[in-house]
């Protein structure tokens, strides 16, 4: 079984729709959750960083983080085209120097 | 300011030729990372330096080698690649070498003729 599953998608969704990302885990000790976008091409952009449970809003983007289910989410209100990207979760434990990454989804808003 | 600045950001070598990618961050962050990155596929951990010692080497071929001079500069040292080593090579950081917030630069997009 992988560290952290993440669907890939394709998925596709008209301009102004709610965005749901989901990635599952099976590690308890993470601690730290992140939200990257990459753009084709690019390196990944931190989007959302949160610390162990609970739910962060920034602008058009809530992160949660469910550690019981072992379940976080991404939810992009309000999408738009430049919303057009992979994105990325990825994990740590409270020590240690690495990140585990999902697989990524990718994302397409259609205008 | 969030930035991690690598160069260059394009590179092509012949499978003889020797070349460096270098990293460099002005945010204080001690411990550096180098990932590799596949197209469609999830960036993959080569080394992390935690205050500046080599802590993390993910079964890398010795072809690569990184060397960390400051804390605030990353290199990547390549020699007699494969073409199979053509990627995204991208270098992150963060505050403490417990695993907080990444930032990743733009990457080198390396191809191996």
């Amino acid at each position: 079984q992988k560290e952290v599953e993440q669907d890939p998608g394709p998925l596709s969704v008209p301009e102004g729709a709610i965005v749901s990302l989901n990635c599952t885990y099976s590690n308890s000790a993470f601690q730290y959750f992140m939200w990257y976008r990459q753009y084709s091409r690019k390196g990944p952009e931190l989007l959302m960083y949160t610390y162990s449970s609970g739910n962060k809003e920034d602008g058009r983007f809530t992160a949660q983080v469910d550690k019981s289910s072992k379940y976080i989410s991404l939810f992009i209100r309000d999408s738009q085209p430049s919303d057009s990207a992979t994105y990325l979760c990825a994990m740590s434990a409270y020590t240690g120097n690495q990140f585990y990454f999902g697989t990524g989804t990718s994302l397409t808003v259609i205008p | 300011d969030t930035e991690v600045t690598q160069t260059p950001k394009h590179l092509v070598m012949g499978m003889t030729n020797k070349k460096s990618l270098k990293c460099e961050q002005h945010m204080g962050h001690r411990a550096m990372y180098w990932y590799k990155q596949k197209a469609k596929k999830p960036p993959e951990l080569m080394f992390v330096y935690s205050y500046e010692k080599l802590s993390i080497n993910e079964s890398v071929p010795s072809r690569f080698s990184p060397e960390c001079p400051n804390s605030s500069l990353l290199n990547l040292h390549l020699h007699a690649l494969q073409p199979e080593d053509s990627a995204l090579y991208l270098c992150a950081s963060s505050q403490y070498g417990d695993a907080t917030e990444a930032f990743f630069g733009q990457g080198t997009r390396l191809t191996v003729v």
